[in-house]
């Protein structure tokens, strides 16, 4: 069965702490990884990740692929209170003509004052 | 660009009952998506359509389950009968296929309690 594990699955830090969250997977036909935030409502989409080793960054934000560990990170600098939300990583994969989208339970990232 | 809509934004409804969700995506894509997110987890999808065709939906659970995209547009997702543990945020996302069809939109859901 397809997995996708995320560490820690909550952390408490202080504005202008740094972080990293770590996602895990196994699946049958990897295509792409991609994290979501998501606060009280829909997952809003952070980056797409499909190559190994390439960085891409939005701001504070970046995020990395090893296809060969079969894991992802998600960094966070000089951390916001409005970065509290839940952080999703998903996997992509090819199942005949359909892309299913298979997701971790989430890290929970609290920022404190 | 307007949003992935979805109604209603809540309902309470006991066991046994019926319950309807319906969704609209972003124009112009031709992948809908209905998740289903139990607290604490992350989303699992239900179904998938490619435009009013039935994909993928070998999570559905089809004995109380259905959902249908007749025109290949708006969709709906219905329960019937449903129970306790169908208690969940519904989400539905859409996609504009290839090459980034990974990339997914997701509505604000519609939150089920069922008592």
């Amino acid at each position: 069965e397809d997995k996708v594990v995320q560490s820690p699955l909550s952390l408490v830090v202080h504005e202008g702490d740094t972080v990293t969250l770590n996602c895990s997977y196994e699946v049958t036909n990897f295509r792409s990884l991609l994290w979501y935030k998501q606060e009280k409502k829909a997952p809003t989409f952070l980056f797409m990740l499909t190559s190994s080793g390439i960085e891409k960054k939005s701001g504070r934000l970046s995020s990395i692929l090893d296809k060969k560990e079969l894991f992802s990170i998600l960094n966070i600098t000089a951390t916001q209170t409005g970065d509290s939300a839940v952080y999703l990583c998903a996997v992509g994969e090819d199942v005949g003509t359909a892309s299913k989208l298979t997701f971790g339970t989430g890290t929970r990232l609290q920022v404190t004052l | 660009e307007a949003g992935v809509a979805q109604s209603p934004r809540y309902k309470i409804i006991e066991k046994r009952q019926s319950v309807a969700f319906w969704c609209n995506p972003i124009s112009g894509h031709a992948t809908l998506y209905w998740y289903q997110q139990i607290l604490g987890q992350g989303p699992k999808l239900l179904i998938q359509f490619q435009n009013n065709g039935v994909v993928d939906d070998s999570q559905l659970p089809k004995d109380r389950f259905s959902a249908e995209r007749l025109k290949g547009v708006d969709s709906t997702l219905k329960i019937q009968p449903a129970k306790l543990e169908d208690s969940a945020v519904y989400l539905c996302a859409s996609s504009r296929g290839l090459p980034r069809r990974d990339e997914q939109f997701f509505g604000p859901g519609t939150r089920l309690t069922v008592l």
